[in-house]
């Protein structure tokens, strides 16, 4: 069965200070991977998306990057944090069909990592 | 504009109470449809697909109107654990995004 792992859970991090989350997924080849920011009292806000080893797609600017380095790894950075980026970020995945070039429709959601900045 | 626009509640319901919840998307070039649950402090997971004909889970009956750009989620005979926040999420094949509402709170009272 797939399962999909993100740490850290929880961090405390200084303004200006770096970031790494990372994101694995096991028992799946090739799935598309996301990442998403919810902050406090709004909605899942998507942030990137990588249909592939090296492809990143950014969904609004900001001082975050992702990078993709291997087909189950997804990692989300920053060189200097802004209060701004506090919040709950969830990694997930989903399966493209191979014959209509669709999604399955289901994402699959890290546990999250919750990170404040002070 | 949004995406993905929702009702945010709260909803307060007594247990076995019927309620409903809905949503509107901006782009009709979605394709797919579903209802997330998230707990508190906790990751969502996909409660049910909703399919153009309408579809039933239980006590969840899902809605799709194409044409107003709607999407509805029915809860019936509620129970206290169904208290959660009920996220709308729509998919365009196109970059295989899924874009989510800021959901909808519910919470289910003795």
């Amino acid at each position: 069965s797939q399962t999909i792992h993100q740490w850290p859970a929880t961090l405390v991090q200084p303004v200006g200070s770096p970031l790494s989350l990372e994101c694995t997924v096991e028992g799946t080849s090739n799935p598309n991977l996301y990442w998403y920011r919810q902050a406090a009292g709004r909605g899942l806000q998507l942030l990137f998306y990588s249909v592939g080893i090296g492809q990143i797609s950014s969904e609004v600017p900001q001082n975050l990057s992702a990078s993709r380095p291997q087909d189950r790894q997804f990692i989300l950075s920053s060189k200097k944090l802004l209060l701004s980026d506090s919040g709950f970020y969830l990694c997930a995945w989903s399966n493209l069909e191979f014959t209509t070039q669709r999604t399955t429709g289901e994402l699959f959601f890290g546990e999250g990592s919750r990170l404040t900045v002070l | 504009r949004k995406e993905v626009e929702q009702d945010p509640g709260p909803f307060n319901v007594p247990e076995g109470a019927t309620v409903a919840f809905n949503c509107t998307y901006s782009n009709s070039a979605s394709q797919s449809f579903f209802w997330y649950r998230q707990d508190c402090r906790k990751e969502p997971k996909l409660l049910m697909s909703v399919y153009s004909s309408g579809n039933e889970d239980g006590r969840f009956t899902a809605q799709l109107n194409r044409a107003s750009q709607y999407i509805s989620l029915l809860i019936r005979d509620s129970k206290l654990s169904d208290s959660a926040t009920y996220l709308c999420v729509v998919n365009r094949y196109t970059g295989n995004q899924f874009y989510f509402g800021t959901g909808t709170s519910l919470t289910v009272i003795p």
